[in-house]
């Protein structure tokens, strides 16, 4: 099946650095899609993308659809504690209504 | 938030039992997910629905059924759980074909002993 590849796993970061990570697929998706889980929560929506070469900000997050429809970027700039969490990058193909998610990425920030 | 509730929040089973998560919406969204999220995996489809009673198998689907017979719930079974199916489980639902945003309840953990 689909997989997407997820990086990095994990990052250990001081509050104020920026953050990036990414997600590469094998396949051309035709939507991106970056959630936010906190411990004992369900995934949160931060960013939806739905075009190759889309940047697409939500406050201190910036997404990108990457122009091969093969990756994604996301970004956070100057990290706070309240950015603690996993990070889940998902896509879906055309004409598709299901995701496939990455393995997640683990924030964590040291004050 | 979108209206997504997940019954029971937490259960733990023996070997060999019935277990039969519940998800509840208030949205009247037409689709309808039920994932498992393991240390590692990341989130995995088991089953998703298009409609009522009109469900589909994802890539984790065995030993796991649906049902759903009205909008607002879906089911999802174990008939005889086993450890392996030991994971949080998570609802979603989306409303828009095309667009896939997909919004999740807020999870059942289930240990099977």
């Amino acid at each position: 099946g689909q997989q997407l590849n997820q990086s990095p796993q994990s990052m250990f970061i001081q509050e104020g650095e920026d953050v990036s990570m990414n997600c590469t697929s094998s396949s051309i998706f035709n939507t991106w899609l970056w959630y936010k889980q906190e411990p004992g929560e369900g995934p949160v929506l931060l960013i939806a993308l739905y075009k190759a070469g889309e940047l697409t900000s939500n406050g201190r997050l910036t997404a990108q659809f990457g122009i091969t429809r093969k990756d994604s970027f996301l970004n956070i700039s100057a990290s706070i504690p309240s950015d603690v969490g996993i990070y889940f990058c998902a896509g879906a193909i055309q004409g598709a209504q299901k995701l496939v998610f990455g393995q997640g990425t683990r924030l964590t920030i040291n004050p | 938030d979108a209206g997504i509730t997940q019954s029971p929040r937490h259960k733990v089973t023996e070997t060999g039992t019935p277990v039969t998560l519940r998800c509840h919406q208030t949205e009247n969204h037409r689709y309808m997910y039920w994932y498992r999220q393991d240390p590692g995996h990341g989130l995995r489809l088991i089953h998703y629905s298009y409609g009522v009673k009109d469900t589909d198998k994802g890539e984790v689907s065995d030993g796991y059924s649906v049902s759903r017979s009205k909008t607002e719930d879906f089911l999802l079974t174990l008939e005889s759980a086993t450890s392996s199916q030991t994971s949080v489980y998570f609802c979603a639902i989306s409303e828009l074909a095309g667009r896939n945003e997909q919004f999740f309840g807020p999870g059942t953990r289930l240990t099977v002993l």
